[in-house]
């Protein structure tokens, strides 16, 4: 079975400033893929960066990158000069493929960011 | 935005009553999927569906039943509210061909079961 550990339940950031959220999963598959979603106080989940595992790069988004260490099974998220809009609920998320291809989330990281 | 819909957005309704959220993506996704969420934590899988005339259930041992006879269509159903059935369900969607393919999630229904 997967899973995902997030160990940071409560996070805060001052504006501008940058943060890093933590992941770390467990699996025996070789291909799956690896997601942060972000869902704002009473809004949408929606996808913030993903990472296919068998690519070695980083992937960044604008603001948002990736820190990914298989080996170590770790999938850290940072986020470059925080603006007010990015408080929210972060989910950390694994997918396999083939079979339900669900997701499976970790807890979640409640970040603040701090005017 | 996803096209993905689900409604009612909130429902307070007494125990025992039948119950049946709605969910539909404009997308021709095949894949749907019902995650519950209490409030603050993490999401888990309840039901998902390959497509038409296919579902099963997730992780999440659910009273609820799922029904696609539609590739647009997800409802969700409860014969029976109970309050420990209080939560939020989100509805979700992706393509099929790669596991790469995110999902699309909808707002969400906030289920209260008095």
């Amino acid at each position: 079975a997967q899973t995902v550990t997030q160990s940071q339940p409560e996070m805060s950031v001052q504006e501008a400033e940058t943060v890093t959220l933590s992941c770390t999963y467990d699996t025996s598959e070789s291909n799956y893929y690896l997601f942060w979603y972000k869902q704002p106080p009473s809004r949408q989940m929606i996808l913030v960066i993903r990472q296919e595992a068998y690519k070695q790069q980083n992937a960044t988004e604008n603001r948002f990158s990736v820190n990914f260490q298989k080996a170590a099974k770790s999938f850290s998220l940072k986020i470059s000069d925080s603006q007010l809009g990015d408080t929210a609920m972060y989910f950390c998320a694994f997918r396999t493929q083939g079979g339900s291809e669900k997701l499976v989330f970790g807890k979640g990281t409640k970040l603040t960011v701090n005017p | 935005e996803a096209d993905i819909y689900q409604t009612p957005r909130y429902l307070v309704i007494g125990t025992g009553k039948k119950i049946t959220l709605e969910c539909s993506q404009t997308m021709g996704h095949d894949k749907m999927y019902w995650y519950q969420q209490d409030p603050g934590m993490e999401l888990h899988l309840i039901h998902y569906s390959y497509g038409v005339n296919s579902t099963e259930k997730g992780d999440l041992s659910s009273e609820s039943t799922v029904s696609r006879i539609r590739t647009e269509h997800f409802p969700l159903t409860l014969e029976s509210a109970r309050p420990s059935h209080t939560s939020q369900y989100l509805c979700a969607s992706s393509a099929s061909g790669t596991a790469a393919l995110p999902l699309h999630f909808g707002n969400g229904t906030r289920l209260t079961v008095t």
